[in-house]
Order: C-alpha cells, then sequence, then structure tokens
C-alpha cells in the first residue's frame, strides 16, 4: 500500500458528462501529480500541485482541471467527457521541494465513456 | 524528440536469472532524475529505484541495480535472480525541473515475463 488514496476505483458514465476523480497524498506528502494511461497515449503526465499551487502543467486538455485543497487533497474534474477519454487515471504524491522527488502512486481510478 | 525510449515491448526471463531492461533518455537539462516503476497486471505503478544526475554511483535496492551512464543518456535497470512476482510491466521514467515544478516524462513499457 503506497499510502495515496485514490477514489472511484471505477466510473462509468457517458459522453458529455462531468466527473470529479479524488486523491489523498500520503502523509506529509505536499506534491500531487495527476496521469492519464490509455493504450494508445502511454503514461501522460497531466499537472502537478504542491501546497495548494499549480507548479506544472503536462499534456492536459482545456476540459480537464485540478486543484489542491489546505487539507492536501486534490480532485481532478473532468468535464464534456469523450469517448477518448476512457482510460485510468493515476494520482501520485511526493514530498516536494526535493530534487529527489520520489512519486508514490495510487491504485488508480478507471473511467470508462460510454 | 522522445524523452524516454524504451526499445524493448516484451522480454523473457528464466527464473532466477538476471535481466536488464533498456531506457535511454533525451534532455538538456543537467539536473534531472530517472525513475523505474513496476505495473504488476493488477495495475498500481510501484517505485523500484532512483538515481540523480549528479550521483556518481549507479542505484541499488535489493535485487535492482540502475546501470546509469550518463554520457550515453542510458539507464539500464538490472533485475538480478529473477522471481515469477517479477513479471509486470516496467517503465523508465524522467524528472526534469520546470521554472516552478517539475515535468514528469514516461517511456511505453518494457512487458517482463518470468518463466519457471
Amino acid at each position: 500500500d503506497s499510502g495515496v488514496t485514490q477514489t472511484p476505483k471505477h466510473l462509468i458514465t457517458a459522453t458529455g458528462q462531468r466527473v470529479t476523480l479524488r486523491c489523498s497524498p500520503r502523509s506529509g506528502d505536499l506534491s500531487v501529480y495527476w496521469y492519464q494511461q490509455s493504450l494508445d497515449q502511454g503514461l501522460q503526465f497531466l499537472i502537478q500541485y504542491y501546497n495548494g499551487e499549480e507548479r506544472a502543467k503536462g499534456n492536459i486538455l482545456e476540459r480537464f482541471s485540478a486543484q489542491q485543497f489546505p487539507d492536501l487533497h486534490s480532485e481532478l474534474n473532468l468535464s464534456s467527457l469523450e469517448l477518448g477519454d476512457s482510460a485510468l487515471y493515476f494520482c501520485a504524491s511526493s514530498v516536494g521541494g526535493l530534487a529527489k522527488n520520489i512519486q508514490y502512486f495510487g491504485a488508480g481510478t478507471r473511467l470508462s465513456v460510454l | 524528440a522522445q524523452k524516454i525510449t524504451q526499445t524493448q515491448p516484451g522480454m523473457f526471463v528464466q527464473e532466477k536469472e538476471a535481466v536488464t531492461l533498456d531506457c535511454t533518455y533525451d534532455t538538456s537539462d543537467p539536473s534531472y532524475g530517472l525513475f523505474w516503476y513496476k505495473q504488476p497486471s493488477s495495475g498500481e505503478m510501484i517505485f523500484l529505484i532512483y538515481q540523480g544526475s549528479y550521483d556518481q554511483q549507479n542505484a541499488t535496492e535489493g535485487r535492482y541495480s540502475l546501470n546509469f551512464q550518463k554520457a550515453r543518456k542510458s539507464a539500464n535497470l538490472v533485475i538480478s535472480a529473477s522471481q515469477l512476482g517479477d513479471s509486470a510491466m516496467y517503465f523508465c521514467a524522467m524528472r526534469e525541473p520546470t521554472l516552478t515544478g517539475n515535468q514528469f516524462y514516461f517511456g511505453t513499457g518494457t512487458s517482463l515475463t518470468v518463466i519457471p
């Protein structure tokens, strides 16, 4: 168990809908990262937050947004969902502020858009 | 250009033998980090080993070691004494600093099968 909690484990929804994925980082970790893993795109970095502030952006679509709350949990919001958004979404956390920045991953949320 | 390249889509190894999984990377930043993760069929991503760009010695963690050749920009993972439980996807990743945070890049992975 990595200590990173993601909910829900599975999500099934329809095209055009909006969903929210939740992540609780490991105790003491200030940084949260979101990733999308799909068969055709592999593992893609989406966005990083550190202590509530956005710090780095990767290949995140404009339909997607994220935030990190004062208690350090994070949410990834996906809107106007398309079939191609079906993927495994990972959250990872790290202590942050250090060069090493080892990320520990949650179990992921599997999103199916029908 | 790809930031992380893993050229072996699939590898087979006999139980108890050693295996090397290849990874090359591309960066012009002098400060970067290299990681290997294991993803079993259950789906979770498990951290295995880390190598910093300024680290003089190759990283080791139990049966895992990282063969870091900076001039060649390679960071191969060596698994010694393979076990059946090592069968999984293995991903090489790189951290590059940005002005305010870090960008992470993952390779396409290598599927390792350990044969009894």
